[in-house]
Parts: C-alpha cells; sequence; structure tokens
C-alpha cells in the first residue's frame, strides 16, 4: 500500500541557508501534519493544514513556513537556519481531521545543519 | 491543554519477560489514545489506537492496551518481549484539531 513519501530524506544545509522538505500524503489523505523530533526527543507538533487551509500551528518557528498545495502534497520551508534545527522532520497524512482519525508518518527527512 | 506523561524512560528487559509501559494523560473529556512504535533509525508506527468501546485493545505483535479512564491511564502491555521488540515506544493523545501531542517516549531494550 502506498505510504507516506518524504524528500529528500537526507539533508545537510549551513547556517543561515534555506531548505525546503517535500510531502506526499497517502492518497485520498487531505490532512498533511508536520512534526519535528530533535535528537533523543519526542516529536513535537509544528504544523498541519486540511484541504489545503492551515488547520493547527504548534510549535513552528517564525523562520519557518509552509503549504498544502492542490495536489495535497506540502512543503516545509525552513530558512535562516540554526544548529539547533537540526533534526528528523516526520511529515503525516490522514483523512479528515478528526483527532480519532489515524495518522500515518512518513519516513522522515534528517536535516543536518553545520 | 493536553499533555502525555510517559514514566519511564528507559526500560531493560530479558527477552520473554512481561512487558507494561505506563502512560497517563491530562485531559478530562473525550480522548482518542495511540501508542507508536520507533524502531531505530525508522519513521513511528501506530501499534494500536483507543477510541470508544472495550477498553481493552489488541494491536499488532502482540501488544494490547487497557484505557482505564478513572486513572487516565493507558498502559501498553505485551506478555512476552522478544529482542526484536526493541524500540522506542510513544503514547500520543490525539488533539483538537486532529494532531497529535505525544509524551516523551520510552526505549526499551530486549537483551537476547
Amino acid at each position: 500500500a502506498a505510504g507516506v513519501i518524504q524528500s529528500p530524506r537526507h539533508l545537510i544545509k549551513e547556517k543561515r541557508e534555506t531548505a525546503t522538505l517535500k510531502c506526499y500524503p497517502i492518497p485520498r489523505h487531505d490532512t498533511v501534519y508536520w512534526y519535528q523530533q530533535g535528537p533523543g526527543q519526542d516529536p513535537q507538533f509544528l504544523i498541519s493544514f486540511y484541504e489545503k487551509m492551515q488547520s493547527d500551528k504548534g510549535s513552528i518557528p517564525d523562520r519557518f513556513s509552509a503549504q498544502q498545495f492542490s495536489d495535497y502534497h506540502s512543503e516545509l520551508n525552513m530558512s535562516s537556519l540554526e544548529l539547533g534545527d537540526s533534526a528528523l522532520y516526520f511529515c503525516a497524512s490522514s483523512f479528515g481531521q478528526n483527532s480519532g482519525n489515524t495518522i500515518y508518518f512518513g519516513e522522515g527527512s534528517w536535516l543536518t545543519v553545520v | 491543554a493536553q499533555s502525555v506523561s510517559q514514566h519511564n524512560h528507559h526500560v531493560i528487559l530479558s527477552e520473554a519477560a512481561s512487558l507494561e509501559l505506563g502512560c497517563n494523560y491530562s485531559y478530562g473529556g473525550t480522548v482518542n489514545l495511540f501508542w507508536y512504535v520507533q524502531y531505530p533509525g525508522q519513521h513511528l508506527q501506530l501499534l494500536l489506537k483507543y477510541f470508544s468501546g472495550d477498553p481493552l485493545v489488541k494491536g499488532i505483535k502482540g501488544f494490547e492496551a487497557e484505557f482505564i479512564k478513572s486513572k487516565f491511564s493507558f498502559n501498553l502491555r505485551k506478555p512476552s518481549v522478544q529482542w526484536s521488540d526493541t524500540a522506542e515506544y510513544f503514547c500520543a493523545v490525539g488533539g483538537s484539531q486532529g494532531n497529535l501531542i505525544f509524551g516523551k517516549g520510552t526505549k526499551l531494550s530486549v537483551k537476547p
């Protein structure tokens, strides 16, 4: 079965550079979530989109922005990167945004800022 | 605000030992509860979930969890662990907009 696809899987950037992560949800899923998991940390919710509109916002820094496109894929844009942004970024998707819906996670994008 | 606490940071067991990982949540209303597993270097995978009905939920790989509303708990159990269960386990509660709020996670190391 198709899963959540994230790209790139690994990314190395220097401080103050920008990075863009892409997420392709499971087909027919209309809700996308972004999470950040620092080394040895639990996943922290960043932002979510439902039907191409931002639906909820978590601990996303102002330097980051995201959007969901007409084909439901989503991109997370990160600017002025800092060393502390080094983390595993998960995208997840679900059908609908009911809290009871199962959320499926992608394999993550490893961002290393040097 | 909803929150989740997991009591154990790291649990070490021998193969065939029984497992119970604690999870407590803060929200007093209707909750949806999940346990996810993260194998080393991999993404989060759903083990089981509770929405309503039977408070004893069975998941994949022989795991089960019991929802006890009076204790705000959703502990994960497995009667006999295997080396392949070595992973990090996250308890989560469903947020109002469908996002997940995770606990800090419990690392499980199973000695062969």
